[in-house]
């Protein structure tokens, strides 16, 4: 399975943009990257999934790399309710959603 | 729409008793999934259904762990006995295409089960 690499965790400022970012080397041709993230005492929420080029939604961006290589997961203007943890995942047809360990997001006020 | 809804939201069981856990997942979502998080392991997946039917239960740790879905609004992890080294939080998620990678995953708040 094609894995992703992400800091263990991030510190942001309140109300400043968040830059979370993903490696992804050995992704293939048809793996979407998707973002989820996990609220204290909350089950994983989906954030955003893109294949090839950048999206946008209510909750994100998610910009995607020429070389699909890597991705950055980007809030726009943190409140202390994006304190979370965030996971990048590959997922291909067939395939479970799997989690890996994520990036821990913490907002200072 | 409720969501995935689970209860209980907490248990705390002694070690021996049986445990039931259960989950209503979306209304139309044709797969179910269980799973389970630990610090240790992190989130790990124990079991998923297509159509109310089990797939794969490759993730499920041993024999005292079961898991049905008489129908597609209802859906229960069951473990007897249990240990203490069960103790967890519980995630039940649906989804309207698990295995079609543009879909997502909705999830419940999970159960804490705690086994003394």
């Amino acid at each position: 399975d094609a894995k992703t690499t992400q800091p263990n965790s991030m510190e942001s400022n309140e109300e400043e943009p968040v830059h979370l970012p993903c490696n992804h080397s050995t992704i293939s041709g048809t793996d979407y990257i998707h973002w989820y993230r996990q609220l204290p005492s909350q089950g994983p929420e989906y954030v955003i999934h893109g294949l090839t080029s950048n999206v946008n939604n209510r909750m994100a961006s998610l910009a995607i790399a020429e070389d699909r290589k890597s991705s950055t997961l980007i809030l726009h203007r943190a409140t202390l309710r994006d304190a979370a943890v965030y996971y990048c995942i590959l997922r291909k047809g067939n395939e479970k959603l799997t989690f890996g360990t994520g990036t821990r997001l913490t907002i200072i006020p | 729409d409720a969501g995935v809804i689970q209860s209980p939201r907490h248990e705390v069981t002694e070690m021996g008793q049986e445990v039931t856990l259960r989950c209503k997942p979306i209304s139309g979502h044709d797969y179910l999934f269980w799973y389970r998080q630990t610090m240790m392991r992190g989130l790990e997946l124990l079991i998923y259904f297509n159509n109310n039917v089990p797939i794969d239960d490759s993730g499920m740790p041993e024999d005292r762990f079961s898991a049905k879905m008489p129908n597609a609004s209802f859906s229960t992890l069951k473990i007897q006995p249990s240990e203490p080294r069960d103790s967890a939080v519980y995630f039940c998620a649906s989804s309207l295409d698990g295995l079609v990678a543009n879909y997502g995953y909705t999830f419940g708040s999970g159960t804490r089960l705690t086994v003394v």
